[in-house]
This record gives structure tokens, C-alpha cells and sequence, in this order.
């Protein structure tokens, strides 16, 4: 079946860098919207970026500059570079996939676990 | 870039009905029909359990309902059981060409 499978978080100083990966399998991963969705510890969703079929992208404006989202659809794999981290990223950081094929609708009916990205000095 | 308006919690007894809004503005919930809602249970990734206003993914009970009025989007659980108890968050598309969630708000079967 369909999944998502992120990796790549751990426990860095404010100010370096990261890159978190997602692996995609079960469906057709060229055609679909890819999202980042973050939670803070005890806190709410929050979207973070989206990369479109065509390669186009968005950002929330706490990131723009600092976070790179891009995807390799011949891996199908989701990434997310993110550098000049700051303490308030800290989170639990889930991919996820758009419902409809080739149209970007915000209906996100695939995640995946999670992976905890913690800054911290 | 502020978060739709959700109350922080709701409550009813077992087989109630409860609902919870999400307010936004003229340039999200208002002007598009891409609103959706996630069901998070307690340490669990979130769930899709309606999407485009009022559409149901298959499998999600028909219990689970959601409807709009101008800046404000509704989630409706008819006949409340206790597997209900969970945070739930509204999502809609804004004029900004991005996604806005809402702040979440904890369901709790008495």
C-alpha cells in the first residue's frame, strides 16, 4: 500500500544545517503535490513548504531563504535542505502527499511518521 | 501568515453531536473550496476525514460530516463515540497560493 517514509532528523546547534529525505512508494509519486507539514512538541500543524508536479514550490514566510524543498521523482523521494536552523524549527516534521493527481487541492490523505529535527545548543 | 480561528476544545457525552468551527477570510476559507480536516489522535499522525468542504475519503464514517458559510468552515461529528477523542485541525488553501492549518481543537467524549 501507499506510504511515506521520512528520515534524516536529529539534534543539531542553531545555525547549522540539515537535510531531511522522504521516500515514497505505492503510488504514482510524479503526479502528486509533496507537502511539509511540522509540529512543535505540545503545539499545532503548521505547513511548511510544497513542491508541485512541475517543480514549482511555496514556503511559509519563516523559512523562505533558509529552507529548500525539492523531490527526485526518478528516486521518488521528497526532500527538505534546511539551513540557519533556529530553535523555533524545532519539531516533528511529516511528509505528505496531496489527494488529487496533477492539481495542488491542500487535502493531504498520506503522511508519514514523522522525523523529530530538535536545535538546540 | 495567521492561523484559522478554532475553538481549543469541544466536548459532548456519548451519541451528541458536536461541531467545531474554523474562521477564516475572504482569502482562504471565503474564496476557495479546499478546506479540509485532520483527526490526530493522542502520539498518532494526522488523518484525512473530509476534504474539498464536505467530501468523505472512503472508509472515514459517515458520522464525520463538514459544511461552509462565507469565512467559515464546519466540522460536524453526529453520534459521538469515544474513539472520537482526539485533536482535529482545519486546512484551507489561501489567496497566497499557500495552506493555512487552524490552531486545533481537542474533542473530548465525557
Amino acid at each position: 500500500q501507499a506510504q511515506l517514509i521520512e528520515s534524516g532528523g536529529g539534534v543539531v546547534q542553531p545555525g547549522r544545517s540539515l537535510r531531511l529525505s522522504c521516500a515514497a512508494s505505492g503510488f504514482t509519486f510524479s503526479s502528486h503535490v509533496m507537502y511539509w507539514v511540522r509540529q512543535a512538541p505540545g503545539k499545532g500543524l503548521e505547513w511548511v513548504a510544497f513542491i508541485s508536479f512541475d517543480g514549482s514550490n511555496k514556503y511559509i514566510d519563516s523559512v523562505k531563504g533558509r529552507f529548500t524543498i525539492s523531490r527526485d521523482n526518478s528516486k521518488n523521494t521528497l526532500y527538505l535542505q534546511m539551513h540557519i536552523l533556529k530553535t523555533e524549527d524545532t519539531a516533528l516534521y511529516f511528509c505528505v502527499k496531496d489527494r488529487r493527481e496533477w492539481d495542488l487541492v491542500g487535502s493531504f490523505d498520506l503522511w508519514g511518521r514523522g522525523t523529530l529535527v530538535t536545535v538546540t545548543s | 501568515q495567521s492561523a484559522l480561528t478554532q475553538p481549543p476544545s469541544v466536548s459532548g457525552s456519548p451519541g451528541q453531536s458536536v461541531t467545531i468551527s474554523c474562521t477564516g477570510t475572504s482569502s482562504d476559507i471565503g474564496s476557495y473550496d479546499r478546506v479540509s480536516w485532520y483527526q490526530q489522535p493522542p502520539g498518532a499522525a494526522p488523518k484525512l476525514i473530509i476534504y474539498e468542504v464536505y467530501n468523505r475519503p472512503s472508509g472515514v464514517p459517515h458520522r464525520f460530516s463538514g459544511t461552509k458559510s462565507g469565512n467559515t468552515a464546519s466540522l460536524t461529528i453526529s453520534g459521538l463515540q469515544t474513539e472520537d477523542e482526539a485533536d482535529y485541525y482545519c486546512c484551507s488553501y489561501t489567496s497566497s497560493s499557500t495552506l493555512m492549518f487552524g490552531g486545533g481543537t481537542r474533542v473530548t467524549v465525557l
